[in-house]
């Protein structure tokens, strides 16, 4: 069965330096891959996502993930942080046959002045 | 547009009283779901609909209902609410199963 594991769930970053949030998944097919961002009491805002196609995809505010099918990772990564990235963030990976949404647990990234 | 649209925004309810979660949508999706949000473990479905005059059951199906009223409305229904019950709502909807799902604002419930 597929699942999705996040593998912190705080991530603490300085405004201004990289953002890496990891996420491996499991799956016996190819998947679709998906990062989504919750800000407080909001709901889920689609920041990126992965269906086969290049293995590099860019989403939306700077925010961008590689595939790594040897690896079985999804990790998400921005090259500078600012204070408006402070949110919970998903990675979400579709279940086989059914395209169902599997979520991760969700990390909490907090941005320090 | 204004995409995914929920009421009500929250909504306390004692033990055993029964109340409906409404969810509509404006991007002419075919599909539409209702999930809920706990803490420390992400999203869980609670049934979906991937067309207008189907739906199915997801992971956590128990104590709820359903009812696709049109290709714009999803409702969820608890019938007799519980404690268990207290959470995150969220209704999403996407144009088909194999695409990405536009999720609403949600529905924050607490049953004491």
């Amino acid at each position: 069965a597929q699942s999705v594991t996040q593998l912190d769930s705080h991530v603490s970053v300085s405004e201004g330096t990289p953002v890496l949030l990891r996420c491996n998944y499991s799956s016996s097919y190819s998947p679709s891959l998906f990062w989504y961002v919750q800000h407080p009491n909001k709901g889920l805002q689609l920041l990126l996502k992965y269906t086969s196609a290049a293995t590099l995809v860019k989403g939306i505010n700077g925010f961008e993930a590689e595939f790594k099918k040897s690896e079985t990772s999804f990790h998400l990564t921005k090259p500078s942080a600012h204070m408006s990235d402070a949110a919970e963030y998903f990675c979400v990976v579709t279940e086989a046959g059914t395209y169902k949404y599997i979520f991760g647990t969700g990390t909490r990234l907090k941005v320090l002045a | 547009n204004a995409g995914v649209t929920q009421t009500p925004k929250f909504q306390v309810l004692k033990t055993g009283q029964s109340m409906t979660l409404q969810c509509a949508q404006d991007m002419n999706h075919n599909s539409m779901y209702w999930y809920r949000q706990d803490p420390g473990m992400g999203l869980r479905l609670i049934y979906y609909s991937a067309s207008e005059g189907t739906t199915d059951k997801g992971e956590v199906p128990n104590g709820y209902n359903v009812s696709r009223l049109n290709k714009r409305e999803f409702s969820l229904r608890l019938e007799s609410a519980a404690p268990s019950q207290t959470s995150v709502y969220f209704c999403a909807s996407s144009r088909t199963e194999r695409d990405e799902q536009f999720f609403g604002p949600g529905t924050r419930l607490t049953v004491l």
